[in-house]
């Protein structure tokens, strides 16, 4: 079974606070998302990485970075918090080649609260 | 780019009844694949079916079966024997098979009555 983790359920923080999203995945794959889900939206693309310190902007990068220094594992920087920002975070990964499904896996989910 | 439509913001359906949801996509692609996903107060994203667009049978997964309709752009979730434990949002996902990435619906929340 694929597992994906993130750091924290719930996160608290102050407007202009830098914040570190982190998550981490044990199934040795390639892609890694990050998303922010807010009501009636759905689920929208921040950024994604395909390989190790490769990255691509998502729909909605403006106010977000991105780090992948090792394949398991890709942060999500918010380099000054904002309440706008205020969001479910939610990472997911994906594998390719042959047998890949195609499908996204999941992590757990981070609320934010900026405020 | 690829759009996803779910028209049904909430839903609600007795016990045991059956339910279905609408999504609806526009994309210019011929190979692609659809997903519907639940999630649950747990907040955990789960995937509940998979249909490759080049398949023509549609998909099923126990109490759970699509209707795809290719040229209508139309991929609805049915599900049968509703139960309590179905009660969750779920989304609909177009993904290209040309790349990684998914679009997602807005969701719909389903309730399942006692």
């Amino acid at each position: 079974d694929v597992k994906v983790t993130q750091s924290s359920r719930y996160l608290v923080k102050r407007t202009g606070e830098k914040v570190f999203l982190e998550c981490v995945q044990d199934m040795d794959h390639e892609n890694m998302f990050w998303y922010r889900q807010d009501p009636g939206l759905g689920l929208r693309l921040i950024y994604f990485s395909y390989d190790v310190k490769m990255k691509e902007k998502g729909d909605i990068p403006e106010g977000y970075s991105v780090s992948r220094e090792k394949k398991e594992r890709f942060s999500l920087i918010l380099e000054s918090a904002s309440t706008n920002q205020t969001s479910m975070y939610l990472c997911a990964t994906r594998g390719t080649g042959t047998g890949s499904s195609y499908e996204q896996y999941f992590g757990p989910g981070t609320r934010l609260t900026v405020t | 780019a690829q759009t996803v439509t779910q028209s049904q913001p909430e839903m609600s359906v007795q016990e045991a009844e059956t339910v279905t949801l609408s999504c609806t996509y526009d994309t210019s692609e011929n190979n692609y694949y659809l997903f519907w996903y639940k999630q649950p107060p747990s907040r955990q994203m789960i995937l509940v079916i998979r249909q490759e667009a080049y398949k023509q049978q549609n998909a099923t997964e126990n109490r759970f079966s699509v209707n795809f309709q290719k040229a209508a752009k139309s991929f609805s979730l049915k599900i049968s024997d509703s139960q309590l434990g179905d009660t969750a949002m779920y989304f609909c996902a177009f993904g290209e098979t040309s790349g990684s990435r998914l679009t997602f619906g807005e969701g719909t929340q389903l309730t399942v009555n006692p």
